[in-house]
């Protein structure tokens, strides 16, 4: 399954409510997960399952989505949000989406 | 704390070998699967190889199939990769991770180690 994220680069002021998108060429069926990647760093477990968040990330950050296509949504930017987003989808062997770039205006 | 330590990494050759090594702490490590993830220079992610917490079955991407060899020791808590016949393509960032229910998610990760395949 290859997955493909939108936009690749986003800009939003601190505060925004903000919409990543990722689309699978073929049905996920849920299993979907999204990784933050701090420039540097390893990636982060932010949710799984679509929808359910890993402990200790914040609230503002939420899951949803069915079939093919799925969104990560924070629902008020923070300076820290600064980072890339990748979707990851293991319901048909294990592939990466190629990430949404997120930017503070 | 789940702590996860990669060395081993460096510049090597075309057709050279390798091996990496993951140190885990904070965690019953012989309980977990583990894996292999790369992340080439300025690209995306990609899963390399996955190993069952006993060691008894292990998994790869088609492309390392046959060069690279995920192994463990669970009394030294420690995961490894062996990387042989290794070519300009392998070229990237490698963690190791903890892989829920082996075929999941990734949810926790080291901080990573650098391979550059080169002449």
């Amino acid at each position: 399954i290859q997955l493909t994220q939108s936009p690749s680069l986003l800009s939003a002021s601190v505060g925004d409510r903000v919409t990543l998108s990722c689309k699978g060429s073929q049905n996920i069926n849920n299993y979907l997960a999204w990784y933050q990647q701090k420039l540097g760093e390893a990636p982060k477990l932010l949710i799984y399952n679509t929808n359910s968040l890993q402990t200790g990330i914040p609230s503002r950050f939420s899951g949803s989505g069915s079939g093919t296509d799925y969104t990560l949504t924070i629902s008020s930017l923070q300076p820290e949000d600064v980072a890339t987003y990748f979707c990851y989808q293991y319901n048909n062997g294990l592939t990466f989406g190629s990430g949404t770039k997120l930017e503070i205006k | 704390e789940v702590q996860l330590v990669e060395s081993g990494g460096g510049l090597v050759q075309p057709g050279r070998s390798l091996k990496l090594s993951c140190a885990a702490s904070g965690f019953t490590f012989s309980d977990y699967n583990m894996a292999w993830v790369r992340q080439a220079p300025k690209k995306g992610l990609e899963w390399v190889a996955t190993i069952i917490y006993d060691g008894s079955r292990t998994y790869y991407r088609d492309s390392v199939k046959g060069r690279f060899t995920i192994s463990r020791d669970n009394a030294k808590s420690t995961l490894y990769l062996q990387m042989d016949s290794l070519r300009s393509e392998d070229t990237a960032t490698y963690y190791c991770a903890t892989h829920y229910g082996y075929t999941y998610y990734f949810d926790y990760w080291g901080q990573g180690v650098m391979v550059t395949v080169s002449s």
